[in-house]
This record gives C-alpha cells, sequence and structure tokens, in this order.
C-alpha cells in the first residue's frame, strides 16, 4: 500500500512570496490533514478536511493561508504571502475515518522563509 | 494549544537500557497515541490507548494511562540506537482533531 505523498520536500522563498504545498493521501481515506511542525514543537493541526468538506480551520490563519481538496483525494495548501514565522515543516496526514484512530503521515514539506 | 506535555524534553541512555517517557493531559480524553518521528520524517504510529484501558502492549513498548492523573507513559525496552527519535503523545477527545505534545527527544547511545 502506496503511503502519504507530498512535494516539494523542500522549499526555501523569500518572504512575501506564495508557495504551494501538494498532498496525496491513501487511497480511500476519506480524511485528510495539514499540520504546520516548527522546529521543537509538536504538529498543529491547521485543516481537517472530511472528503472535499472542511471539518475544522480554526487554527488556520486565513488571511494568508488557504487550502483545498477538489474531487476529495489531492489537496494543496497554499500560503500568500509568506513571513518569516511560516518557516517550518508542513506534514499532510491521512485517515480512514475522522477523529479517532490512526493517522498516516507523509514526510513532510520543510519550508524556509528568508 | 498543546493538550499533552511529555516529560522529559530529552532523554539519552545506553543500547540495551530501557527507556520511560510520560505524558500529562489537561482535559477529558477519549484515546490517546503516542507516535515516533526520526530526523527529518514524517511521523509514525506506534500505539493507541482508549480511556478505558490501563495497559497496553506492542512489541517492545509498553503503554500505561491513568485518566485519574491525567497522565500516560511509554516504555521502550532493551532500547537500540534505531530508537533514537522523537516522541509525542496526542490525545482526542472523540469528536475533536489530535492535539500533540511537544514531544520527548530520545536519544539511544550504541
Amino acid at each position: 500500500e502506496a503511503g502519504v505523498a507530498q512535494s516539494p520536500r523542500y522549499k526555501i522563498i523569500e518572504k512575501r512570496q506564495s508557495v504551494a504545498f501538494w498532498c496525496n493521501p491513501i487511497s480511500g481515506h476519506a480524511t485528510l490533514y495539514w499540520y504546520q511542525q516548527i522546529l521543537g514543537q509538536g504538529p498543529k493541526l491547521l485543516i481537517q478536511f472530511q472528503n472535499n468538506g472542511v471539518v475544522d480551520d480554526s487554527q488556520l490563519p486565513k488571511d494568508r493561508f488557504s487550502a483545498e481538496r477538489l474531487k476529495g483525494v489531492d489537496s494543496t495548501l497554499k500560503i500568500q504571502p509568506a513571513k518569516l514565522e511560516d518557516s517550518a515543516v508542513y506534514l499532510c496526514a491521512s485517515s480512514p475515518a475522522a477523529f479517532s484512530g490512526e493517522q498516516y503521515f507523509g514526510p513532510g514539506t520543510r519550508l524556509t522563509v528568508t | 494549544s498543546q493538550q499533552g506535555e511529555e516529560d522529559p524534553q530529552a532523554l539519552s541512555i545506553q543500547e540495551g537500557e530501557n527507556a520511560t517517557m510520560n505524558c500529562s493531559y489537561k482535559t477529558s480524553i477519549n484515546n490517546l497515541q503516542w507516535y515516533r518521528q526520526n530526523s527529518g520524517r514524517g511521523l509514525v504510529h506506534l500505539i493507541l490507548i482508549r480511556s478505558n484501558e490501563r495497559e497496553k502492549h506492542s512489541g517492545r513498548l509498553r503503554v500505561t494511562l491513568d485518566t485519574s492523573k491525567k497522565s500516560s507513559s511509554l516504555l521502550i525496552t532493551a532500547s537500540r540506537a534505531a530508537d533514537t527519535a522523537s516522541y509525542f503523545c496526542a490525545t482526542d477527545t472523540g469528536n475533536t482533531p489530535l492535539v500533540f505534545g511537544k514531544g520527548t527527544r530520545l536519544s539511544v547511545i550504541a
């Protein structure tokens, strides 16, 4: 079974530029999550999708971050414009069901904003 | 906001020794999970323990849960260099997303 795929693995941009991350979850997983992990911290949920609907985006900075999951499969997370404090690893995860059970994580995208 | 708080923040042991990490949380939970993260990688699920369970085993891993103290512990027996990683606890209340702690960094020295 293929795991969660993410791209790119690394990205370096200047502040005020825009960036997009892509995630392909495990086939058949209805729930998809985007997390932000700052160095030395645990992952923080940014947004949770159930199929192509948003379940929770309470911690997503909506003035600069946006995410979509068209057709309930792949997802993209965008930051526009980026700030220095957005430097972090962005993790995508998926699970068969929402709110309980194991989550399967991708390798993450390490973003550096200079 | 962080729900779980792991203790210690960092732990260094010799290969073959046991490693114990603790997690404390603030509100009542439905499930508690432990994840491992190797440097530069995504998280890997280790074990899930439900609020009505007190102890669970998986290979060299033993997890306990004390809901009266709002705490859990992860024991890794006979540690190996490959166990070097960060370990996170994560909790949910049944209809809320997982909330992760800050993690314990374990170093196993060969």
